[in-house]
């Protein structure tokens, strides 16, 4: 497709559980962005990748949340040992370049039971 | 720490008038953008304009625009001519070259038939 991927689209965990949520980007975007989306409020920042380099991870919660983007394309936002202050729609973003507009996909929202 | 406010939650406008949407923004960064987007209910977040922090003139398109005042680190929207389609969540947005990207809270706006 022509626009950002996410999936699941919805994911239901139990407490302690370990998840993984998947981003397929724009094909060609340089930048990709992972943020956090509590209900009502706007998008906090994750991390940012430069191609396959994790160049900002400065917004990540904790050591239980870890991305990577291997091969410059898709990325894997992982949780683990989930706990209940993790639920919440998780957006990714791509553009084309830093600077540049950013695509945002559908978002998968996450709740942990 | 980079920061974006948006200081009205909600915000109602009666259709085909005019309304202004407020947001300041605080950077350290020198090279920087600015953006506003919309996020309808349940749906996805769209760009609806970008202002480059280097150019002095106003961004347009179409029916909004904006008023960048960089020294006061103002950068409001302003919609014309008001839709329906236009009731939204709409968020201010600051994106650095260093990949750092701060969303505010985000405005409510409701258009009235």
């Amino acid at each position: 497709g022509a626009g950002v991927s996410q999936s699941p689209r919805y994911k239901v965990a139990k407490r302690g559980q370990d998840v993984a949520l998947r981003c397929d980007p724009i094909s060609g975007h340089v930048s990709l962005f992972w943020y956090q989306q509590a209900l009502g409020q706007g998008p906090e920042f994750l991390t940012y990748f430069q191609n396959e380099a994790q160049l900002d991870k400065s917004g990540l919660p904790s050591d239980r949340f870890f991305a990577e983007r291997p091969e410059g394309s898709v990325s894997t936002l992982k949780i683990q040992r989930t706990q209940q202050e993790d639920s919440a729609v998780y957006l990714c973003a791509s553009s084309f370049r830093t600077l540049g507009a950013q695509h945002f996909g559908d978002g998968t929202r996450l709740s942990i039971l | 720490a980079q920061t974006v406010t948006q200081s009205q939650p909600e915000m109602s406008v009666q259709e085909a008038e005019t309304v202004t949407l407020s947001c300041t923004y605080d950077t350290s960064e020198s090279d920087y953008y600015l953006f506003w987007y919309k996020q309808p209910p349940s749906r996805q977040m769209i760009l609806v304009i970008r202002q480059e922090a280097y150019k002095q003139q106003n961004a347009t398109e179409n029916r909004f625009s904006v008023n960048f005042q960089k020294a006061a680190k103002s950068f409001s929207l302003k919609i014309s001519d008001s839709q329906l389609g236009d009731a939204a969540m709409y968020f201010c947005a600051c994106n650095t070259n260093a990949g750092k990207s701060t969303f505010g809270d985000g405005t409510t706006l409701t258009v009235k038939p």
